[in-house]
């Protein structure tokens, strides 16, 4: 177990659909980082939130969103589903936002199917 | 952005060594390489790191070519639990204070009783 969590485990919706995938780091964590992990495209990095503000993008799609509270935990919102959506969608957390050591503890993950 | 080129998958046996390849040819001088693991099912799980020197903790050793331009992960004795996709990254920083992940393919790695 990493310490970190997410919710729902699985998630199925209808293209077009809007949803919401949540992420609680370790506790004692600032940085949330998003990763997209798909059959075609493995692990795709989309996001990274440092206490609350953005700090770094990947191959995030305009329709995808994400932010972090100031309880540290983060939101990726996903809309206009399509069905190349369908994907785990993996959180991660880290102890420092710039750090020489950088381990990053991943989540269980969100399946996200779109049909 | 700079790559990193593995096998697509090795063999070993259980209790015997496995040395795993990562070229990283264009790596720039402050890239760290990392290297992450997935076992079936799971999310990735952190295995070691380093910049310059040799690594080793209770995992696995990091050998580090002295041009750094590849590096070897090495599990010195080979478990059935050990089975993953082992990923080698570069932790590049980009735009200043930033940094991130870029992960390839990685190697399967099959182990056999």
């Amino acid at each position: 177990d990493s310490g970190v969590t997410q919710t729902p485990k699985h998630l199925i919706t209808a293209t077009g659909q809007r949803v919401t995938l949540r992420c609680s780091p370790r506790s004692g964590d600032l940085s949330v980082y998003w990763y997209q992990q798909s059959l075609d495209q493995g692990l795709q990095f989309l996001i990274q939130y440092y206490n609350g503000e953005e700090r770094a993008k990947g191959n995030i799609l305009e329709r995808f969103s994400a932010q972090q509270f100031p309880d540290l935990h983060s939101e990726l919102n996903l809309s206009s589903l399509e069905l190349g959506d369908s994907a785990l969608y993996f959180c991660a957390s880290s102890v420092a936002e710039r750090a020489s050591y950088n381990e990053q503890f991943f989540g269980p993950g969100t399946r996200l199917t779109v049909l | 952005d700079a790559k990193t080129t593995q096998p697509n998958s090795m063999e070993s046996n259980e209790e015997e060594p496995v040395h795993l390849p990562c070229n990283h040819s264009t790596i720039s001088g402050t890239d760290y390489i990392h290297w992450y693991r997935q076992l079936p099912s799971q999310g990735p799980e952190y295995v070691i790191h380093g910049l310059t020197s040799n690594v080793n903790n209770r995992m696995a050793s990091l050998a580090i070519a002295e041009d750094r331009k590849s590096s070897t992960l090495i599990l010195h004795r080979a478990t059935l639990r050990d089975a993953a996709v082992y990923y080698c990254i570069l932790r590049e920083v980009s735009g200043g204070s930033n940094y991130k992940l870029t992960f390839g393919k990685g190697t399967l790695l099959t182990v056999n009783p």
